[in-house]
């Protein structure tokens, strides 16, 4: 069990805007910053957000990435085919110098 | 540009210990701008960190697998090394090597699947 929360699937048409949530404790949530990685079958994740809301460059800004209180989201909007792929959210904890990761959400394009 | 590939054994027997190297490229292992970290994904389900090794030579590691894992560096080499001990079925998964540059785990290796059977 993931101390992190996602959905573990969600779905989509092309154009459509889909969102990720994750949703973790406030002792984890609170003051540390959310990052989000995609990873296509088969292959290793990659940076997707860093520090809520930030995209490394070549990333897209149909990509964006939010946080309020425990919880943030992952928003991909003009949802494309290529999009389809797994979703994770990690956080940082720099009091315990750990990492934790969510489950990961599988995004399907219908 | 940092490059970075895992290497070892794609199979452990049970109660042995696991051990995974990864070779750095494009940049130094001992630079101050890097950390450096492992993370497994069992099959079918989500990412584990299991620990991360800093310049100063600070280790941290998931409270869950700490007794085991042992993260250590080659300068000569430029590489890191995993060790897990006392393996499981349960530790079966495709096992990551990443840095940290500017940003939480933004190079990652392509992975090295390892089963623990008899």
């Amino acid at each position: 069990q993931s101390v992190l929360t996602q959905p573990s699937s969600v779905s989509g048409t092309p154009g459509q805007r889909v969102t990720i949530s994750c949703f973790g404790s406030s002792s984890i949530m609170s003051n540390n910053f959310v990052y989000w990685y995609r990873q296509y079958p088969g292959t290793a994740p990659k940076l997707l957000i860093y520090k809520n809301n930030q995209r490394p460059s070549g990333v897209p800004d149909r990509f964006s990435g939010s946080k309020s209180g425990t919880s943030a989201s992952l928003a991909i909007s003009g949802l494309r085919s290529e999009d389809e792929a797994d979703y994770h959210c990690a956080v940082r904890d720099d009091s315990l110098s750990g990492v934790v990761f969510g489950g990961g959400t599988k995004v399907t394009v219908l | 540009q940092l490059h970075l590939q895992e290497s070892g054994p794609g199979l452990v027997k049970p109660s042995e210990t696991l051990s995974l190297s990864c070779s750095v490229s494009g940049g130094s292992i001992d630079s101050i701008f890097y950390y450096w970290g492992w993370i497994r994904q069992p099959p079918g389900k989500g990412l584990e960190w299991i620990g991360n090794r800093y310049y100063s030579g600070n280790t941290y590691y998931n409270p869950s697998l700490k007794s085991r894992v042992t993260i250590s560096v080659d300068t000569a080499k430029n590489q890191f090394s995993l060790k897990l001990d006392s393996v499981t079925a349960a530790d079966t998964a495709i096992y990551y090597c990443a840095s940290t540059g500017s940003w939480l785990f933004d190079v990652w290796g392509q992975g090295a699947l390892v089963t623990v059977s008899s």
